[in-house]
């Protein structure tokens, strides 16, 4: 069965440093791949989408890989601040499904 | 633009009762989709509907429906609730023709808890 895995459940970084998270996914072929920010008893909010032929995308502080050989996906958030702290989830999908597929997300904080 | 409403934002039931969620979409959006969240497994995929059509269906026992009005607005209903589907609902909507690439815009959800 389709599986998205996010490297880990929780991620402490110095407020100042890159936070990197990553997103593997397994048995699934996705033609776009989006990242969503999650604060606590509030919805996801979108922030960047990459599709499978584009291997970066950049949006401020923030950077998407695409790495459909390896099915893997990483996001950067550059010189982090604690305001950044959120859960951040990752999202695929393909033409004709309708469906979202989430990861269980990674809980970032960032320590000031 | 107005976002996603959802309501209520909390409920609490009794088990064997039945619910219904509402969503309001961001205007002009047509694509409606239904999301469960909880700790343990993260975000599924209940449907997405366009145009009140249903066009794709998670993996949920039937006791979970929904519908999609002419207006765009959506409900959900789950029958007969048992303890496990104490979670987060949230809708979602889309803009344009439902194409894929749509980012999802989120509502606040619907915190069910059955009791």
């Amino acid at each position: 069965s389709q599986k998205i895995e996010q490297n880990s459940e929780a991620l402490n970084i110095q407020e100042g440093k890159t936070a990197t998270l990553t997103c593997n996914y397994t048995n699934y072929s996705p033609a776009y791949l989006q990242w969503y920010r999650q604060d606590p008893g509030r919805g996801p909010v979108f922030l960047l989408l990459i599709r499978e032929n584009e291997k970066e995308k950049r949006k401020e502080r923030l950077k998407v890989t695409f790495d459909t050989t390896l099915k893997q996906s990483l996001f950067h958030i550059t010189a982090s601040q604690p305001a950044d702290s959120a859960t951040y989830l990752c999202a695929l999908n393909r033409p004709g499904t309708y469906k979202y597929i989430f990861g269980t997300g990674t809980r970032l904080k960032v320590l000031a | 633009k107005a976002g996603v409403t959802q309501t209520p934002r909390y409920l609490i039931k009794t088990r064997g009762q039945q619910v219904t969620l509402s969503c309001s979409p961001i205007s002009g959006h047509r694509s409606v989709s239904w999301y469960q969240q909880t700790p343990g497994q993260g975000l599924q995929f209940l449907f997405e509907y366009f145009s009140e059509t249903q066009r794709n269906k998670g993996n949920f026992p039937g006791r979970f429906s929904g519908r999609q009005f002419s207006n765009s607005r959506s409900e959900m209903n789950v029958s007969t609730l048992e303890l496990g589907d104490s979670a987060l609902y949230l809708c979602a909507s889309s803009a344009g023709q439902g194409e894929e690439y749509s980012p999802l815009h989120f509502g606040n959800g619907t915190r069910l808890t059955v009791t």
